[in-house]
């Protein structure tokens, strides 16, 4: 059973820069996995942030980044501000029609 | 725009069937595939099932194979999860999300996301 991991809370100061990953349990995270990122506040859907593991989507601001750190794949927010407070999901496409969710990290800014 | 709406969430007792719908409009329905995802109270998201554009391929999680069934009708624009042997760690909001994918087809190196979310439909299995 492959689980996806991702840091369980991260605390940002306004203005700061933070970098979120998303790891594997067993192996590395390559652009292979096509790894997507989603945004959500509470009681909303999720919004698409970055997908195939460094293309923004239309709107999201050029203040959120993805790369492949190492063995992980990571979501950079640059000059984090108060409605950047969320929960963050990597998914990562496993293959033959499969996709797995990250537990999410949920991004304190104060 | 893109719109997704989901409906025909509620209370279900443990081992009872739901069916649940998502509209689609604002693009080629027949065009794409589609997926549900679910989130239980409190929990993160879980991707629970996904079907061609064409309907002639279904992939389920574990957590879900041979109680859940996906489908869709092209000509309704519409989009369904048939849920059966429902359990207590079925409750979550079920939604339903575009994949981004013409005809399955990858292009300029974007693949397996999901562009377009529902706003979700509850799902609660209790007694």
């Amino acid at each position: 059973q492959t689980v996806v991991t991702q840091e369980p809370s991260f605390s940002v100061s306004p203005g700061g820069t933070v970098t979120l990953t998303c790891g594997l349990s067993s192996g590395s995270v390559s652009t292979s996995y096509y790894p997507s990122w989603y945004q959500q506040t509470p009681g909303q859907a999720p919004r698409t942030l970055i997908y195939s593991t460094n293309t923004r989507s239309s709107g999201v601001p050029d203040r959120f980044s993805g790369s492949i750190l190492g063995n992980k794949a990571a979501l950079t927010i640059t000059g984090a501000q108060a409605d950047d407070e969320s929960d963050y999901y990597c998914v990562l496409y496993m293959g033959s029609g499969s996709w797995v969710f990250g537990g999410g990290t949920k991004l304190t800014v104060l | 725009q893109v719109q997704l709406v989901e409906s025909g969430g509620g209370v279900v007792q443990p081992g009872g069937s739901l069916r649940l719908s998502c509209a689609a409009s604002g693009f080629t329905f027949s065009s794409y595939g589609m997926h549900w995802v679910r989130q239980a109270p409190g929990k993160g998201l879980e991707w629970v099932a996904f079907i061609r554009y064409d309907g002639s391929n279904k992939y389920y999680a574990d957590s879900v194979k041979g109680r859940f069934t996906i489908s869709r009708d092209n000509s309704k624009n519409t989009l369904y999860l048939q849920m059966n042997s429902l359990r207590a760690e079925d409750t979550a909001v079920y939604y339903c999300a575009k994949d981004q994918r013409v005809w399955g087809y990858c292009s300029g190196g974007s693949c397996y996301y999901f562009d377009y979310w529902g706003q979700g439909t509850l799902v609660t299995v209790s007694s």
